[in-house]
């Protein structure tokens, strides 16, 4: 069974559409995550969600919006694509808040042309 | 603020040979943990290794080892026995356990000759 999934698994669109990606954690974890993996390999945490609140919130681009339904569901959409924004982009949940062990997606890889 | 130093952006090893990964990182945390995440070309990030810096002792998980030297905030990885499936790139990454946040090295990409 899968531990955290991601759809879609690959993305290409054009630009200033507006998408979203879904993730599902079956772990029973309290805590999910989206990071961003860019081109050069490097990866950023974005946004954090413990119990459906919103946690962390780095210094992202206000056209991307996590919503958390409930605690196995972190979606992330993202409205008006520019270029920039193709990347990576996993999805994380873990049990323990500060230094629990985090369980990836396998990613959904965004191209914007 | 918490920073994450990986100086070894390439790195090769021969099969069955040893290798160590460099790391360092700075963190004004008291309580933090650091962690090796491996991505091989499938680029699934899977923890390889993880140390809780108020534990002395280093970490091993079968063939992965670390030196973990808190006072030079130093965390490298030893890979014993390499093998091909080893190829992958490798992060570093330390989380505050105040703020959860797990920030990441720019990896180290590890190939395996046979």
């Amino acid at each position: 069974d899968t531990a955290v999934s991601q759809t879609p698994k690959y993305l290409v669109t054009q630009m200033g559409n507006d998408k979203s990606i879904k993730c599902e954690q079956n772990l029973g974890h309290d805590t999910m995550y989206w990071y961003k993996q860019d081109s050069k390999k490097f990866l950023k945490i974005m946004f954090s969600y413990n119990n459906k609140e919103l946690i962390i919130n780095e210094t992202v681009p206000n056209r991307f919006s996590p919503k958390s339904p409930d605690k196995a569901h972190l979606n992330l959409h993202i409205n008006s694509l520019e270029l920039g924004d193709s990347a990576v982009y996993f999805c994380a949940s873990s049990q323990d808040w500060g230094g629990g062990r985090e369980y990836f997606g396998p990613g959904t890889r965004l191209t914007v042309l | 603020a918490q920073t994450v130093t990986q100086s070894q952006p390439e790195m090769s090893v021969q099969e069955a040979e040893t290798v160590t990964l460099s790391c360092t990182y700075d963190t004004s945390e008291n309580n933090y943990y650091l962690f090796w995440y491996k991505q091989p070309p499938s680029r699934q990030m899977i923890l390889v290794i993880r140390q809780e810096a108020y534990k002395q002792q280093n970490a091993t998980e079968n063939r992965f080892s670390v030196n973990f030297q808190k006072a030079a905030k130093s965390f490298s990885l030893k890979i014993s026995d390499s093998q091909l499936g080893d190829t992958a790139m490798y992060f570093c990454a330390s989380q505050s356990y105040n703020t959860d946040k797990l920030i990441f090295g720019t990896g180290t990409r590890l190939q395996v000759f046979p």
